[in-house]
């Protein structure tokens, strides 16, 4: 059965500094999608960053990266130079399914709290 | 930017009544998806539909029922509500997959803004 893992539950993090948000996963389908979002205190869900199994790079979209180590099964976040903005609930996903008939069906991680201090 | 709405975003009600919570796409998208949430817990899906007429029950049972019979619309109903389905419910939609390289597009799903339900 697919599974998300995020062992942290919170974590804090100063200003302008980098934070890594740890995400595992596991699946026996050689092609998946992981995905990561964040979830502000007002509850909409705001799509980061994608990472495909077969991309070759780790995905990067702005302040955000995704370290991508396959045979690990982990996809962690690293978000550079922390801002008071990125204060927030962050969910590691995983579409389940295969190319071509692909449910795109998100199953999600149970989130990490991420607090950043002045 | 996502153009996935939920109404209503807040709603207090007693027990034994019913409610639908309404969600609109304006993007096009055939797959729409309910998940519900817990105050600081993960999404779990409750249902989904690939398009008009087309409804799936998702990995979390669910009393609630839901209908597609617009592309755009994809409302999801309470016919009895209890203190238990007080939770978040967050609509979604999104394209194909995107497959197997994220240059022919990630699939991501777009998220409406939520609709908080508390059962008194």
């Amino acid at each position: 059965a697919q599974k998300i893992t995020q062992t942290q539950p919170g974590m804090f993090v100063q200003e302008k500094e980098a934070v890594t948000l740890d995400c595992t996963y596991d699946t026996s389908d050689p092609s998946y999608g992981l995905f990561w979002y964040k979830q502000p205190s007002s509850g909409e869900m705001i799509f980061l960053i994608y990472q495909g199994s077969y991309d070759q790079q780790n995905a990067t979209e702005g302040r955000y990266s995704l370290n991508f180590q396959k045979a690990r099964k982990s996809a962690n976040l690293v978000i550079s130079a922390s801002q008071l903005g990125d204060s927030a609930m962050y969910f590691c996903a995983m579409r389940e399914g295969l190319y071509g008939g692909a449910t795109n069906k998100l199953i999600f991680g149970t989130g990490t709290l991420l607090a950043v201090q002045p | 930017e996502a153009d996935i709405y939920q109404t209503p975003r807040y709603l207090v009600i007693g027990t034994g009544k019913k409610i639908t919570l309404e969600c609109s796409q304006t993007m096009g998208h055939d797959k729409m998806y309910w998940y519900q949430q817990d105050p600081g817990m993960e999404l779990h899906l409750i249902h989904y539909s690939y398009g008009v007429n087309s409804t799936e029950k998702g990995d979390l049972s669910s009393e609630s029922t839901v209908s597609r019979i617009r592309t755009e619309h994809f409302p999801l109903t309470l016919e009895s509500a209890r203190p238990s389905h007080t939770s978040q419910y967050l609509c979604a939609s999104s394209e194909a997959s995107g497959g197997l390289a994220s240059t022919a597009g990630t699939g991501e799903l777009f998220f409406g803004e939520g609709s908080r339900l508390t059962v008194l």
